[in-house]
């Protein structure tokens, strides 16, 4: 089954515009982590924001915050005053309780216009 | 402190060729990945090392060895190169306590 969902393949926003990455996941932990990463066109994985399942607030990283609504399972990653070079591919992942490894969603192509 | 680094960043192989993809990280992290990624999806593990000595399959392991050499280093070697095999290869590594992973650069791989 899949543990990461991302619905939207591709997004366009406005330069200063807020956007707003949708994220699901499917777990059975209590314990998890959550994380969103950039892939620019120039293709190396950059690691934005990360939130624990016991974080009681938010995570917010300068532009970047996710927006975590644990009963609906979600975690969505909002980037305020979009720029130019925020025009990327977006991965949101997950660490499960005890494991090393993440699981990653397909990605959302964020393009922003002057 | 250059993080996370890999070799070749590209490289053209004939189905049936070998080669093996080096990783080294700096950052003294435990835990060392390897994934793969096609056109149009996300990453798909293929196999990793939580610490020093240890090795695990992923997701994507078929056609794949890996040798964990040392703390810093993380080899990814093709025995026989498909087609199929044809992608672009990272590396990353990790500690905790959140085991947000870094990646290198990655490897274009084109088999032929």
């Amino acid at each position: 089954a899949q543990k990461i969902t991302q619905t939207q393949p591709g997004m366009f926003v406005q330069e200063k515009e807020a956007v707003t990455l949708d994220c699901t996941y499917d777990t059975s932990d209590q314990s998890y982590g959550l994380f969103w990463y950039k892939q620019p066109s120039s293709g190396e994985m950059i690691f934005l924001i990360y939130q624990g399942s016991y974080d009681e607030q938010n995570a917010t990283e300068g532009r970047y915050s996710l927006n975590f609504q644990k009963a609906r399972k979600s975690a969505n990653l909002v980037i305020s005053a979009s720029q130019l070079g925020d025009s990327a591919m977006y991965f949101c992942a997950m660490r499960e309780l005890n494991d090393y490894k993440l699981s990653f969603g397909a990605g959302t192509t964020v393009t922003v216009r002057a | 402190n250059a993080g996370v680094t890999q070799t070749p960043k590209f490289q053209v192989l004939k189905t049936g060729q070998s080669m093996t993809l080096q990783c080294a990280q700096d950052m003294n992290h435990n835990s060392m990945y390897w994934y793969r990624q096609d056109p149009g999806m996300g990453l798909r593990l293929i196999y990793y090392s939580a610490s020093e000595g240890t090795t695990d399959k992923g997701e994507v392991p078929n056609g794949y060895n890996v040798s964990r050499l040392n703390k810093r280093e993380f080899s990814l070697r093709l025995e026989s190169a498909a087609p199929s095999q044809t992608s672009v290869y990272f590396c990353a590594s990790s500690d905790p306590p959140t085991y947000e992973q870094y990646f290198g650069p990655g490897t274009r791989l084109t088999v032929t």
